[in-house]
């Protein structure tokens, strides 16, 4: 069965840097793609970063230059590193497979709330 | 920057037909963006409806279709069910590597 499970969620400072992981299970990370969506509170779906088979990495504007996608093959993982985290970054992350410029497979998600 | 655009919310009988949009606020939507479709309903993660402007996920009903419809994607739900009562998102392939979803239209199965 294709699944993904998220982890590293919980409570944050303002300025923390957690560390999110995303384990797959039914498929190889590494020939895939797979990306991390976010979403507040009461609010809708928003892609943050998706890194590919390839290993290229981009991420949406909000998040550029404070978070890093990156995979560990051996564990068949996916990671966010979030640095610099603010009040606005609190919200489930969801890990989802890509595919054909869509996203299939998703996980539960993980709550990531910061406050101090 | 790039702005998706979505109705706030529909409602639709039971048994009855809804087509839902995804527009793009610079251009028109075409293939080429692979627009999918997303239902969410609350605390639960998304669900894979469509991907690449028309091929259903695996298990989804054939009630469930995706098209260009004019400029925009549409997302068609024929004979709605109760449990279609959700939450639709689209997302859209907007440039390498980079996706943008739209903001959401609640559906009302009343």
């Amino acid at each position: 069965e294709v699944q993904l499970v998220e982890s590293g969620g919980g409570l944050v400072q303002p300025g923390g840097s957690p560390r999110l992981s995303c384990a797959a299970s039914g498929f190889t990370v590494s020939g895939n793609y797979v990306s991390w969506v976010r979403q507040a509170p009461g609010k809708g779906l928003e892609w943050v970063s998706v890194i590919y088979s390839g290993d290229s990495t981009f991420y949406a504007d909000s998040v550029k230059g404070r978070f890093t996608i990156s995979r560990d093959n051996s564990r068949n993982t996916i990671y966010l590193q979030m640095n610099s985290l603010r009040p606005e970054d609190t919200a489930v992350y969801y890990c989802a497979r890509g595919m054909t410029h869509g996203f299939d497979v998703w996980g539960q998600g993980t709550m990531v709330t910061v406050s101090s | 920057q790039t702005v998706v655009t979505q109705e706030p919310s529909f409602s639709v009988s039971p048994g009855g037909t809804v087509t839902l949009t995804c527009a793009l606020s610079s251009r028109s939507v075409s293939t080429s963006d692979f627009p999918s479709w997303y239902q969410q309903t609350p605390g639960r993660p998304p669900r894979t409806l469509i991907y690449s402007t028309s091929s259903r996920s695996s298990g989804v009903p054939a009630r469930f279709s995706g098209s260009i419809l004019g400029n925009k994607a549409a997302l068609t739900i024929t004979g709605a069910q109760p449990d279609d009562e959700s939450d639709y998102y689209c997302a859209l392939f907007v440039g390498t590597g980079l996706y943008v979803f739209g903001p959401g239209t609640k559906v009302t199965v009343l």
